[in-house]
């Protein structure tokens, strides 16, 4: 069973648009978020993450949001720029753990 | 130079060949990591190791070994590879024990079985 959901495959945003990356995630006792962005022939690099004590965090153009109560997180990007074209995964994981449960991803297209 | 290295970054083999994934890493990290990607899976954990001493079974382990030769290299074998061991491979390295540690990832490594 799939604990971390990314249900949207793909994403295509106009530049200058906010782009919105859904997650929902199942297991309760994750309590720790990240987004990764992946470029094509590139491993993932971490974006920015969320710890579950907060509801918003904040680093330049990219804010997650954390609705503990629904089990969903979302990444902003405003503005979306072209650069910004990647595949976006979703972590979790438990307090103390040792591993990152991944959603499927989603690939983002800012069109120009 | 890049932080975490794989080689090879692309192999085709056939059915039943023995084939090793290599890693190393040059931050000075403990805890190292294989994950396999699967178009429309994502990321799923093979192996991890603590330190040259601990390795640990992840997610999707059978059908694969891993070998932790020092604190900067972690290889991943597969023993006689099939077809549906066809992935993009990753390596990782995290810093410490805290949830908040970033894992960094190597650029991976494209395997075809046939």
């Amino acid at each position: 069973d799939q604990q971390v959901k990314q249900n949207s495959p793909s994403l295509s945003v106009q530049e200058g648009r906010i782009s919105i990356l859904n997650c929902d995630y199942t297991n309760s006792m994750f309590d720790y978020f990240l987004w990764y962005k992946k470029y094509p022939a590139e491993g993932p690099t971490f974006l920015i993450s969320i710890s579950s004590i907060k509801d918003k965090n904040e680093d330049g153009r990219f804010t997650v949001f954390l609705n503990k109560s629904a089990k969903h997180l979302s990444l902003h990007i405003v503005p979306s720029q072209p650069g910004d074209s990647a595949v976006y995964f979703c972590a979790a994981a438990g307090a103390g753990s040792y591993q990152l449960t991944f959603g499927k991803g989603t690939k983002l297209s800012v069109i120009p | 130079d890049a932080d975490v290295t794989q080689t090879p970054r692309n192999r085709i083999t056939k059915t039943g060949k023995r084939i090793m994934l290599e890693c190393s890493q040059t931050k000075g990290h403990d805890r190292m990591y294989w994950y396999r990607q699967d178009p429309g899976l994502g990321l799923r954990l093979i192996y991890y190791s603590f330190d040259v001493k601990d390795i640990n079974k992840g997610e999707i382990s059978d059908g694969y070994s891993v070998s932790r030769q020092a604190q900067a290299k972690f290889s991943l074998s597969l023993e006689s590879a099939i077809p549906n061991q066809t992935a993009l491979y990753f390596c990782a390295t995290r810093s410490g024990f805290e949830t908040s540690d970033t894992q960094y990832f190597g650029p991976g490594t494209r395997l075809t079985v046939l």
